[in-house]
């Protein structure tokens, strides 16, 4: 297993397009949670999946955020009608069911929006 | 979620011990205390965890004060690689737990 995938690693798109990101969480893990980090803070948590079920939504995932895990495996993640300030890196994690169970992250996808 | 306060930044010698404070005066009886760290242009890492007793992995070591109100990680020999954002997490024991990061303290470490 190469760990946690995330794809594209970078992504440079014009204000007002949609933008999707996916990850491949390492196989056996049946947690999966996507994070925003922006230049000089620690990654914000964005939301969170149980296999299919996406259980916990932050505030900040405004509406034009939407996050799918159709399978209880792969996730993508898509941004609508994209802002300045959704420039950041948008990193993906999974987990084993273990309550104290330590994520993996992947690299993450860069996204510049202009 | 219960906050952890940690110094902005912190500097070492290459190959001397790094000892990384964290105070969380306000940690309830269920939260495990985790540490993760990111090297640059990666996602972050997990280092160790721990909820009462002291900690040693292969990465570190945790030592967890006796009313639990701080912490410390210990890097025994600090390499270049060790030059990393460090975070202190509380993180409480349930099936839902998420990761609440702060900004954690920028370890540099001097040749």
């Amino acid at each position: 297993d190469t760990g946690v995938s995330q794809n594209p690693r970078h992504k440079i798109t014009k204000r007002g397009q949609n933008v999707t990101f996916r990850c491949d969480p390492i196989s056996e893990h049946n947690r999966l949670y996507w994070y925003r980090q922006t230049l000089g803070q620690g990654p914000e948590f964005l939301t969170y999946f149980q296999n299919e079920a996406q259980l916990e939504k932050s505030r900040l995932l405004s509406d034009r955020f939407s996050a799918e895990r159709p399978k209880g495996s792969f996730s993508t993640l898509e941004i609508q009608r994209t802002e300045q300030g959704d420039s950041a890196m948008y990193l993906c994690a999974s987990s084993s069911d273990s309550a104290t169970g330590e994520l993996f992250f992947g690299e993450g996808s860069r996204l510049t929006v202009l | 979620d219960a906050k952890t306060t940690q110094p902005n930044s912190m500097e070492s010698n290459e190959e001397e011990p790094v000892h990384l404070p964290c105070n969380h005066s306000t940690i309830s009886g269920t939260d495990y205390i985790h540490w993760y760290r990111q090297l640059p242009s990666q996602g972050p890492e997990y280092v160790i965890h721990g909820l009462t007793s002291n900690v040693n992995n292969r990465m570190a070591s945790l030592a967890i004060a006796e009313d639990r109100k701080s912490s410390t990680l210990i890097l025994h020999r600090a390499t270049l690689r060790d030059a990393a954002v460090y975070y202190c997490i509380l993180r409480s024991f349930g099936a839902n737990s998420k990761l609440t990061f702060g900004k954690g303290i920028t370890l540099s470490v001097r040749p």
